[in-house]
């Protein structure tokens, strides 16, 4: 069964705390992608990855780190110097380049802060 | 650098036409279109690329013109499926084309 992973489905956090969100999959892609989504925005790119040992800051990559050591995983950590992390966070994947690929979206994790 | 999408918001009858907008003020490699409904991910509709090669649903369409650096996709004869949030995402032609940036969105409601 071949998709994109995202765990956990929601996710509550205190102020102060560094979390991590899973993001794996099996399609055998080499780019993965983070995003971020508030209520009735669009979607902004906090990290991207081509291959394996490599990322790249996008947009709003302040208070994020990601790791890319394996093809199949790319987390994502939150951390404390994240101001307001409260937002749905979608991770993707597409088979080479982002010009010419369809993007994937895995079903996301509801981020909150408490 | 981010993409200008209008209609923000658009309310049809089954049966009737829409078209979605996305203008960018830089040139373009691809535009992409996706749609999302309420709390779920986005689902790929289209790639536009430069050059007039298009990859995507067949019953969806859309235009890419280049020299405007704007795109349209076309939604003939709506369904109540096809309700939800439309986002265009724009790659630019300068630098490394790996960033794909979403404009704010379109949302399309379908009444019966």
């Amino acid at each position: 069964d071949g998709g994109i992973t995202q765990s956990p489905k929601y996710l509550f956090r205190k102020e102060g705390q560094n979390v991590t969100l899973s993001c794996e999959q099996n399609l055998n892609h080499d780019a993965m992608y983070w995003y971020r989504q508030d209520p009735g925005q669009g979607l902004r790119l906090i990290y991207y990855s081509q291959i394996v040992n490599d990322f790249q800051k996008g947009d709003i990559a302040e208070g994020y780190s990601v790791s890319r050591e394996k093809k199949e995983s790319f987390p994502l950590t939150v951390t404390s110097a994240q101001k307001n992390p409260t937002a749905f966070y979608l991770c993707a994947t597409s088979p080479r380049s982002v010009a010419t690929d369809t993007q994937y979206f895995g079903p996301g994790t509801r981020l909150t802060v408490l | 650098q981010q993409p200008v999408q209008s209609p923000q918001a658009v309310i049809l009858r089954e049966g009737e036409d829409a078209v979605i907008n996305c203008s960018s003020s830089k040139a373009l490699y691809s535009v992409h279109w996706y749609r999302q409904k309420h709390g779920e991910a986005p689902v790929f509709l289209m790639i536009l690329l430069k050059g007039g090669e298009q990859k995507g649903h067949e019953k969806i369409s859309a235009s890419f013109n280049e020299k405007k650096q704007q795109s349209s996709l076309y939604l003939t004869a709506s369904q109540l499926s096809y309700s939800g949030t439309y986002f265009c995402g724009t790659v630019i032609s300068s630098g490394s084309a790996r960033q794909l940036t979403f404009g704010s969105g379109t949302q399309l409601t379908v009444l019966p």
